[in-house]
């Protein structure tokens, strides 16, 4: 069955910098791929749509220059978080459907 | 607004018993319902979903959920639970049929299983 590809699996990064996320559809074309943040004992609450080729969609009161998307192929999707702070501390999840979901990143911002 | 209630955070029960855990969804139309499952530190696995049809869905590891529109429930059941069933469960709502769309999560159960 087709599979989404999350790396990496978990990174600690110093305040102030950035940090890529990227999620690759293995054996399917992702025109759209969701992605999630979950904080600790949260549910998960959508974040932003990327669209291939065009702008991602952003969910209210989540910063677009913070949480940068690029989705330049039909098969990879990047969350980018720049000038990452302790409070972005999360776990991230994308989705390219309502059946695959990604590992997960968990990211720890010191 | 659309949105997924769970309101147990918690479950405890002995492997073996039945389990029963709790979705109330809100939503005007036609909902379409999803519970997920996630081990510490993992992704999401799809159990099971309804879009429509036979009210009463099977899913995978022997889980099933009944859809009652009256009662806006869609509450996932299992009748011998086993220690590996131990995880987080989620329910969702997709606002629209297929497999397209984003979703929206209920807080989660976090099931316990006693050996």
């Amino acid at each position: 069955g087709a599979v989404v590809s999350q790396h990496p699996s978990r990174v600690i990064c110093k305040s102030g910098t950035s940090v890529k996320i990227e999620c690759r559809s293995l054996d399917f074309q992702a025109t759209t791929m969701f992605w999630y943040r979950q904080f600790p004992k949260q549910s998960l609450m959508l974040m932003a749509t990327s669209n291939e080729g065009s702008k991602a969609t952003y969910e209210q009161g989540v910063e677009k220059d913070k949480f940068l998307i690029n989705h330049a192929s039909l098969t990879l999707s990047t969350l980018t978080v720049t000038s990452a702070h302790p409070e972005d501390s999360s776990f991230y999840i994308c989705s390219g459907d309502r059946v695959h979901f990604g590992s997960g990143t968990r990211l720890t911002v010191v | 607004a659309q949105s997924v209630t769970q309101p147990d955070i918690h479950i405890t029960v002995s492997e073996g018993a039945s389990l029963e855990l709790r979705c109330n969804y809100s939503y005007g139309a036609t909902p379409y319902l999803f519970w997920y499952v996630q081990s510490p530190g993992q992704g999401l696995q799809l159990l099971l979903k309804y879009f429509s049809g036979d009210t009463l869905v099977q899913g995978i590891k022997g889980f099933e959920a009944e859809f009652k529109r009256s009662q806006s429930s869609f509450n996932l059941r299992k009748p011998s639970v086993h220690w590996s069933d131990a995880a987080e469960y989620f329910c969702a709502v997709g606002l629209y049929g297929g497999s397209q769309g984003n979703l929206i999560f209920g807080k989660g159960t976090k099931l316990s299983v006693k050996p």
